[in-house]
């Protein structure tokens, strides 16, 4: 198991509402990335944080935000919910040095199983 | 735009014999190369990666991956399956300039295990 751990597992929500998910990453980790995973489809990169601020974004609109706190957590948050919408979350940490990649990994929580109705 | 492709979304082998999952990557640049697995409900762990110099590369569960610039491909081996090998499988790159949890990921092979 990794130390990255996201709240919660599951959720239902109806379509027009506003959902947060959470997300805490591994010690040590300063950088945070959020996927979207549709059934039966790879990850899709949402954003990234580092050092509480976005840095990097995928093709998604601005109803999708997040945040990172100092001590390196995250939120996402989505509103306006759409049927779309249902899919597993994934958050990954990393350590970064903020220029290039470093010969390490991401580590992924479990995810949070959102469902729109 | 970096691009992962994994040209079989199925695969079924039987318990024992051998595996290849097969990836093409578009990227301009060195590519930073992984393979992920993801079994039913779960999330991603790492198989193995590749960042530079030797291009056959060693992972967990004696899975093993080479890297080919010559044809663009980080295609994925197993000499003998296991039952509970059966999962999705996950091509990905990491763009150069960013950091390890900006990833761009292939569709997935899923793999299923034939008794």
């Amino acid at each position: 198991e990794t130390g990255v751990t996201q709240s919660p597992t599951h959720l239902i929500k109806t379509r027009g509402q506003q959902v947060t998910l959470r997300c805490s990453s591994q010690s040590g980790h300063n950088t945070v990335s959020w996927y979207q995973q549709a059934l039966g489809q790879g990850p899709q990169f949402i954003f990234q944080y580092y050092r509480e601020e976005e840095n990097g974004r995928g093709n998604f609109p601005p109803r999708f935000s997040g945040l990172q706190f100092p001590n390196y957590s995250s939120e996402l948050n989505v509103n306006a919910l759409e049927l779309d919408d249902s899919a597993l979350y994934l958050c990954a940490s990393s350590s970064w040095t903020g220029f290039r990649v470093r010969n390490t990994e991401a580590f992924f929580g479990q995810g949070t199983r959102l469902t729109v109705v | 735009a970096q691009s992962v492709t994994q040209p079989d979304i199925h695969i079924t082998v039987s318990e024992g014999a051998s595996l290849e999952l097969r990836c093409n990557y578009s990227y301009g640049a060195t590519p930073y190369l992984f393979w992920y697995v993801q079994s039913p409900g779960q999330g991603l762990q790492l198989l193995l990666k590749y960042f530079s110099g030797d291009t056959l590369v060693q992972g967990i569960k004696g899975f093993e991956a080479e890297f080919k610039r010559s044809q663009s491909s980080f295609n994925l081996r197993k000499p003998s399956v296991h039952w509970s090998d059966a999962a999705e499988y996950f091509c990905a790159v990491v763009p150069g300039s960013s950091s390890a949890s900006k990833i761009i990921f292939g569709s997935g092979t899923r793999l299923s295990i034939r008794p």
